[in-house]
């Protein structure tokens, strides 16, 4: 399979300790983007690298939230100090570069799902 | 702000039949708009890219028109399975970004045997 992977599937933790997820992107995708889904809701963008550069940040994305992309192959996502209202579905998603064009499908992982106590 | 709104309500239709999804946004001129598939615990499948200058677009049993006038998108699913049972999502850039994607809340999708 050679689709985007995600690790863990389910993350369970208490509240203010420190999670980290990882993403594989399909291999020859050079742009990665990483979403969070609530339930009975759609995925709310929150940053996107291309290659190793993070170019553009939500505002969503809280001083606790870092993100890394640091080969520009695989990416981290970390949260610090977790709050309850950080339960949520976390999706990462690649999609290619051709050329300047903007519009490319983005391909999604399964996510993972946080839990905080 | 921007904004995008899909059917507030789930939606059931018998097999055979033709599903219908909308899609409406405000406050946005998007180049693109795009369809999405999400099954419970997975992440989206992509289905279909619309640009601003199509108006219709066709995949197999699927259609998806773009009205910048109306400032809509409809979504058309013909001769409907159970398997398309989904939540069905709609997505365009927001202003601003040429990358990532503002996504509507979705519309479920139920298709009766």
């Amino acid at each position: 399979d050679t689709g985007v992977s995600q690790d863990p599937r389910h993350k369970i933790t208490k509240r203010g300790q420190n999670v980290t997820f990882r993403c594989d992107p399909i291999s020859e995708h050079n742009r990665l983007y990483w979403y969070r889904q609530t339930l009975g809701q759609g995925p709310e963008f929150l940053t996107y690298f291309q290659n190793e550069a993070q170019l553009e940040k939500s505002r969503l994305l809280s001083d606790r939230f870092s993100a890394e992309r640091p080969k520009g192959s695989f990416s981290t996502l970390e949260i610090q100090r977790t709050e309850q209202g950080d339960s949520a579905m976390y999706l990462c998603a690649s999609s290619s570069d051709r050329g300047l064009e903007s519009n490319q499908p983005q391909h999604f992982g399964d996510g993972t799902r946080l839990s905080i106590l | 702000s921007q904004k995008i709104e899909q059917n507030s309500e789930a939606l059931n239709i018998q097999e055979g039949k033709t599903a219908t999804l909308t899609c409406n946004y405000t406050n946005y001129s998007p180049a693109y708009l795009q369809w999405y598939r999400q099954d419970p615990g997975r992440g989206p499948v992509f289905l279909l890219l619309i640009r601003e200058n199509e108006k219709e677009k066709r995949k197999e049993r699927l259609k998806v028109t773009f009205d910048t006038t109306l400032k809509q998108s409809l979504f058309h699913i013909t001769a409907s399975q159970p398997a398309d049972s989904a939540t069905y999502l709609c997505a365009l850039p927001p202003s601003g970004s040429a990358r990532q994607l503002t996504f509507g809340s979705g519309t479920q999708l139920t298709v009766l045997p």
